[in-house]
């Protein structure tokens, strides 16, 4: 199985700061790879896929780079509707893997 | 509106059985493959099982491998679950997705809210 690693598991930001987010996956996995909002008690939101393309309709603001087994997701100005875990995931091989989530709140 | 609602949780004792549907509405439901996935009590989300837009293709996680049976009806646009053996760790919240393309190998772009399976005795 391919194991999918977050850096960091948790992190604190003002409004308007840029944060980053890295996803590291044991093998390569090409670009196969989705990043998901999760806040408490709503359904997972998919934000980034195939590692860089941003899903339709979500804010500008979120992107995603990397290929083979880095894979990096950045938020360029913080908001507070952004507090959320984020999770990674990919699907180049089954079982189709999340990483452990990274947890965003605002300072 | 694209839309996906879960139905079939509960409580049910270790080793009875327990069947998940999901409904989808809003887009071509036989046009793309769908998935179930589940997150465990205080903890992260775990890929389950997915079946292709035409049933030619279902996969599973280990975990529930030989257990759990996917599904799908496109004439009705439904998905299940067939969950038999059930084990406390398999205590969850189960997600319904649509996967962005005909494939399992995709992305999941659109949620249900989920529908939650307690297995205590």
């Amino acid at each position: 199985d391919i194991q999918m690693t977050q850096s960091p598991s948790s992190l604190s930001a003002s409004v308007g700061d840029r944060i980053t987010i890295t996803c590291q996956a044991s093998q390569d996995i090409t670009k196969y790879l989705s990043w998901y909002q999760k806040k408490p008690g709503k359904a997972p939101k998919l934000l980034i896929y195939d590692g860089s393309n941003l899903e339709t309709g979500v804010p500008s603001r979120f992107s995603g780079s990397g290929s083979g087994s880095v894979f990096t997701f950045a938020i360029s100005s913080l908001q507070p509707e952004d507090v959320a875990t984020y999770y990674c995931q990919q699907y180049d091989s089954v079982p189709f893997t999340f990483g452990p989530g990274t947890t965003v709140n605002i300072k | 509106e694209v839309q996906l609602v879960e139905s079939g949780g509960g409580l049910v004792q270790p080793g009875r059985s327990l069947r998940l549907s999901c409904v989808a509405s809003g887009f071509t439901f036989g046009d793309y493959a769908m998935s179930w996935v589940r997150q465990t009590p205080g903890k992260g989300l775990e890929w389950v099982s997915s079946i292709s837009w035409n049933g030619g293709t279902i996969l599973y996680a280990g975990s529930v491998k030989g257990r759990f049976t996917i599904s799908r009806d496109n004439a009705k646009n439904s998905l299940s679950l067939q969950m038999n053996s059930l084990r406390p760790e398999d205590t969850a919240l189960y997600y319904c997705a649509k996967g962005g393309t005909t494939s399992c190998f995709s992305r999941l772009d659109v949620w249900g809210q989920g529908t939650t399976v307690i297995v205590s005795s």
